[in-house]
């Protein structure tokens, strides 16, 4: 167990519909990261907030977006979903944005878009 | 920009045999390197990184690789497969600026290792 949470474990859900997936760091943690796993593009960093603030941005598409709570739990909300955002998204926490931190990578969601 | 190439999809070794795994990368800058581990339907679990310092590292459950400067090379190495090894292994590069904030990590495509009785 990584310490990283991440609610749902997994999502079934329609195209053009609007999803929030969620993530809680560890304890003491203030950086997190999202990556989207697929078959085809693999592993890829999406963006990175920390201690609130957005830090880097990957390959996120702009129907995608993402924020860091005061309470350090971090929501990726994907909207107009098509079938190809059907992918395993993984959140990963450390502890600060200057490296080389060791990222923690919680359980993912898998996202299903029929 | 940065790429991890892994040579092999899938490696299949028998149990007590050496497990080899091969990562290359390419970075503009000395890179942080990296090898996790993917258990099906879990996580990926961190196996061991090079910063700096001894460019052989070892990791959990007995693996270890070796950061090769003059190869681009980071392998990741087992003397002794265990049926426990089988599992999803990827190789990831970090870049690292002084005063940058941007540790993502670039992974490769990830290894499939299979180990047979």
């Amino acid at each position: 167990d990584s310490g990283v949470t991440q609610t749902p474990k997994h999502l079934i859900t329609a195209t053009g519909q609007r999803v929030t997936l969620r993530c809680s760091p560890r304890s003491g943690d203030l950086s997190v990261y999202w990556y989207q796993q697929s078959l085809d593009q693999g592993l890829q960093f999406l963006i990175q907030y920390y201690n609130g603030e957005e830090r880097a941005k990957g390959n996120i598409l702009e129907r995608f977006s993402a924020q860091q709570f005061p309470d350090l739990h971090s929501e990726l909300n994907l909207s107009s979903l098509e079938l190809g955002d059907s992918a395993l998204y993984f959140c990963a926490s450390s502890v600060a944005w200057v490296g080389p931190d060791t990222q923690y990578f919680g359980p993912g969601t898998r996202l299903t878009v029929l | 920009a940065q790429s991890v190439t892994q040579l092999g999809s899938h490696v299949s070794v028998s149990e007590g045999a050496l497990v080899l795994l091969r990562c290359n990368y390419s970075s503009s800058v000395p890179p942080y390197l990296f090898w996790y581990v993917q258990y099906p339907n879990q996580g990926l679990q961190l196996l061991l990184k090079y910063t700096t310092g001894a460019t052989l590292v070892k990791g959990i459950n007995g693996f270890e690789a070796e950061f090769k400067k003059s190869e681009t090379s980071f392998h990741l190495t087992k003397p002794s497969a265990h049926m426990s090894d089988a599992a999803e292994y990827f190789c990831a590069v970090s870049d690292h600026y002084s005063g940058g904030s941007n540790y993502k990590l670039t992974f490769g495509k990830g290894t499939l290792l299979t180990v047979n009785p």
